[in-house]
């Protein structure tokens, strides 16, 4: 069964360092997302894209945060200067469209010191 | 925006016995999906369930969209189940776009 990659499993950053989250959607799908888990809470929208453009995006994702395709397979979620307060697990997200169910990544789990 | 209530919020059960999970949400949905996150905090895809009843294996479940709630039914309970169980519904949010909303889960927890 086709599987959303990300990479890496963990990451350990210190506050003010820039993250950058890489995902792999499955190939044939055309809607991309990134959701976060803050620990012991539910899992929250980020943002979503389409098309090589960002379709919505929430209210914690604030300027520090940038999503891009650079290549067509990959889809990358930035965090400019991180802060305590973005440690989490983050999601990355893939479905073909309405209709479609959505295929969920295993999880970046992203730790801010 | 679409509230997304899940009951219980804990739940402990005998290995072998049998559970009922409930998902209710507020508003009309383009489909719902219910994910098991495992102790690793992998989200693994259950059902992709808008409407009816799918089964798999030891699990089912039932969405009725014209009263807006889904069931998740567990039989015969495994030590494997344990982890927390989320009922997700996915709306549109306006400018063609479509997101899913997450309730905030019951954690199960199977002992032998």
């Amino acid at each position: 069964e086709p599987e959303v990659t990300q990479t890496p499993s963990h990451q350990v950053t210190q506050m003010g360092q820039e993250v950058i989250l890489r995902c792999v959607p499955i190939s044939n799908h055309l809607y991309f997302y990134w959701y976060r888990q803050i620990l012991g809470q539910k899992v929250e929208f980020l943002v979503s894209f389409y098309n090589n453009e960002i379709s919505e995006k929430s209210e914690i994702f604030d300027d520090q945060f940038s999503v891009e395709r650079p290549d067509g397979s990959n889809f990358t979620l930035k965090i400019r200067s991180t802060k305590l307060e973005d440690s989490a697990m983050y999601f990355c997200a893939s479905s073909q469209g309405v209709n479609y169910g959505y295929t969920f990544g295993s999880g970046t789990r992203l730790t801010v010191v | 925006g679409i509230q997304v209530e899940q009951s219980p919020p804990d739940l402990i059960l005998q290995e072998g016995a049998n559970s009922t999970l409930r998902c209710n949400f507020s508003d009309s949905v383009n489909n719902l999906q219910w994910f098991h996150q495992n102790p690793w905090g992998q989200l693994i895809n259950l059902f992709y369930i808008p409407s009816g009843t799918k089964q798999n294996g030891r699990l089912s479940a039932t969405t009725v969209a014209t009263e807006r709630y889904s069931l998740l039914y567990i039989s015969s309970s495994q030590t494997t189940d344990s982890g927390v169980y989320f009922c997700a519904v996915d709306t549109y949010s306006g400018a063609g776009s479509y997101q899913l909303t997450f309730g905030k889960g019951t954690k199960l927890s199977v002992i032998p």
